[in-house]
């Protein structure tokens, strides 16, 4: 049961473009998300995230865009850069549970120079 | 402030022998997560700590794998008797008030 889903496995952008990557959820308790940043080797690091209360949230080139009533959340980075070059996983929680996090497959990004 | 240590970096076991996976968090960090991940595959929730408790083991094996978060010392994840499956990419995270995560670097293991 993937209760967080990362449909796209892959996604080549060229620098300087937009790169939107997509993430979908099916459990209604979830109102906490976030997105991390993996290099191969290294632990994922924390990007950005968006409580359910909001619909955006914006950090220098990266925004995320919640639609609850979709149950979909995107990542916008703009412009992409070579170092974005990743892979990029979206969690979800549930705030009055234990905050433990349901991370979707995650989507490698290219960022092509 | 360092960020979450974790260690060793890489294990290798012989099946049938203990794998100890440590994990320092954060300083002021008092929530402690173990995750796993295998290949090609995102990361699976395993445990969630504070100190000298366990708070959700949910994601656990029911067998051979347990975990500790004593009042000194690193968070610990033991696994014993280990089997050619439980070799993939552990990692932990901290956080102090169980919002963002901090991730460590992960230890992978790896049984031969």
């Amino acid at each position: 049961d993937q209760q967080v889903k990362q449909n796209s496995p892959s996604l080549s952008v060229q620098e300087g473009r937009i790169s939107i990557l997509n993430c979908d959820y099916t459990n209604s308790m979830f109102d906490y998300f976030l997105w991390y940043k993996k290099y191969p080797a290294e632990g994922p690091t924390f990007l950005i995230s968006i409580s359910s209360i909001k619909d955006k949230n914006e950090d220098g080139r990266f925004t995320v865009f919640l639609n609850k009533s979709a149950k979909h959340l995107s990542l916008h980075i703009v412009p992409s850069q070579p170092g974005d070059s990743a892979v990029y996983f979206c969690a979800a929680s549930v705030t009055s549970g234990t905050y433990k996090y349901i991370f979707g497959t995650g989507t490698r990004l290219k960022v092509l120079a | 402030n360092a960020g979450v240590m974790q260690n060793p970096r890489h294990l290798v076991r012989r099946r049938g022998q203990e794998a100890r996976l440590r994990c320092s968090p954060m300083k002021g960090h008092s929530h402690v997560y173990w995750y796993r991940q295998l290949p090609e595959e995102g990361l699976k929730f395993m445990v969630y700590l504070q100190k000298e408790n366990i708070i959700d083991e949910s994601g656990m094996p029911k067998e051979r794998f347990s975990a500790e978060f004593p009042k000194e010392g690193p968070s610990i994840l033991r696994i014993q008797q280990v089997v050619r499956g439980d070799s993939a990419a552990y990692f932990c995270a901290s956080s102090p008030t169980a919002t963002e995560a901090f991730f460590g670097q992960g230890t992978r293991l790896t049984v031969v």
